[in-house]
């Protein structure tokens, strides 16, 4: 069973569209990473979470501790949120090492 | 202030072959690691480093090496290439420790092909 569990996997969407990007795991951790990789590019760290909410711009990221979720939304969307949002756990048994999930696939259309 | 600097970005070797990715940061992060990206699977770690002079295995570290000479590098090898070793390689660096809660950034990814 994998620790750090994606959904949905793959997400299409309309610009301007509310989106919702989950995340659950099954460890305990110390932060919880989102991260967004464009096609045939890197990785860039959008939020780092260890409680609470925060926000970006359109990008709003949640966790809940208790419940071992995270949710990452997007709103208004736009096609250049297209992309792989991936979410990574930093797990205390692991001395903090990185668990990732497999990453949500989203295709926003204009 | 490049960032992450990895190369090259693509890579194609024989079964059999060795060759080293190169992972460079300015940004003088103690804490350095190597992941792989497979499809379907989220990144798994392959080395890391707390610090010059220390590195440790990861998940996934049979067939690949590295060293930490400075705080700045963070080379990976391969040393025997084989077909499973296939796929998109990640450097990434954090100010600190594993990383403990702070900022993650990654390289632009380096794409090897095993034949």
């Amino acid at each position: 069973k994998n620790e750090v569990e994606q959904s949905p996997q793959n997400l299409t969407a309309q610009e301007g569209e509310f989106i919702t990007i989950n995340c659950s795991y099954s460890v305990g951790i110390s932060a919880l990473h989102w991260l967004q990789q464009h096609p045939g590019g890197g990785i860039v760290s959008l939020f780092m979470l260890s409680s609470g909410k925060k926000k970006h711009g359109r990008l709003i990221a949640t966790i809940n501790i208790q419940e071992k979720h995270s949710s990452l939304h997007i709103t208004a969307s736009h096609p250049r949120d297209s992309a792989v949002y991936i979410c990574a756990v930093e797990v205390f048994q692991y001395g903090n090492k990185l668990v990732f999930g497999a990453g949500t696939i989203l295709r926003v259309k204009s | 202030n490049a960032g992450v600097t990895q190369t090259p970005k693509f890579q194609v070797l024989k079964t059999g072959q060795s060759m080293t990715l190169q992972c460079a940061q300015d940004m003088n992060h103690e804490y350095m690691s190597w992941y792989r990206q497979d499809p379907g699977m989220g990144l798994r770690l392959i080395h890391y480093s707390v610090g010059a002079g220390i590195t440790d295995q990861g998940e996934v570290p049979n067939g690949y090496n590295v060293s930490r000479s400075t705080t700045e590098d963070f080379p990976l090898r391969l040393l025997s290439a084989a077909p499973s070793q296939t796929s998109v390689y990640f450097c990434a660096s954090s100010y600190s420790g594993a990383p403990a809660g702070n900022t993650i950034y990654f390289g632009e990814g380096s794409w090897l092909t095993v034949v």
